[in-house]
């Protein structure tokens, strides 16, 4: 089994560009979690889904969309990235919500100049 | 709104001392806490799940324990290694979200 994945593993943009993190899990997990992570700060919630069609708003939303079309696939869209948006970016899923360990992809690391 | 504080924000022991960690949250209304570690520039490896009913679990050298009424998480490490220098982050699980902490960065010198 591969995991979680995460595509791609770095990348730059420009202000006002847009992009898409796709995010990939093998495990059947009807729950994934897309995250950042700023120095000092932890991890952040940015958005989650509790199964394919369905996405909802975590701690910090703006600025960012996803999609669920599949199980197994969890989009995470910029669409007119700022300098604020430079992040490392995670993905997760789990078998369910809580009691549940939640299993971590690599990361993305984003930089908006 | 749940906040979740790691303290000290990083450590150095020498190699052979047992590691304590320390995590504490403001609401006690938690379905479990959970113990991660994370190396320089990779994901979050799950280590210990403590579900809201339990005082503690263990793995290994790892014990974490759980008072949610004085609203602390402890994580110890015993007889530590160099292998073990890596950030540990803790985070409070409410209804299937994570809240985490900044997390405690480890060094173990040989």
């Amino acid at each position: 089994n591969a995991g979680v994945t995460q595509t791609p593993k770095f990348r730059v943009l420009k202000t006002g560009q847009s992009m898409t993190l796709l995010c990939a899990q093998d495990m059947n997990h009807e729950y994934m979690y897309w995250y950042r992570q700023d120095p000092g700060m932890g991890l952040r919630l940015i958005h989650y889904s509790v199964g394919e069609g369905t996405t909802a708003k975590g701690e910090v939303p703006d600025g960012y969309n996803v999609s669920r079309l599949k199980k197994q696939n969890f989009l995470l869209g910029l669409e007119s990235a700022a300098p604020s948006q430079t992040s490392v970016y995670f993905c997760a899923s789990s078998p369910e919500g809580s009691s549940y360990e939640q299993y971590f992809g690599p990361g993305t690391r984003l930089t908006v100049t | 709104k749940q906040e979740v504080t790691q303290i000290p924000a990083a450590l150095s022991v020498p190699e052979g001392e047992n590691l304590v960690l320390n995590c504490s949250f403001t609401d006690s209304a938690i379905y479990n806490l959970q113990w991660f570690r994370q190396d320089p520039g990779k994901g979050l490896t799950s280590l210990l799940l403590i579900q809201s009913s339990q005082r503690e679990q263990t793995s290994g050298r790892l014990n974490a324990s759980l008072d949610k009424s004085s609203g602390r998480s402890t994580l110890y490490i015993a007889a530590s290694q160099p292998g073990d220098s890596a950030t540990y982050l803790c985070a409070s699980d409410s209804w299937g979200k994570l809240q985490f902490g900044a997390g405690t960065q480890v060094v173990v010198t040989p």
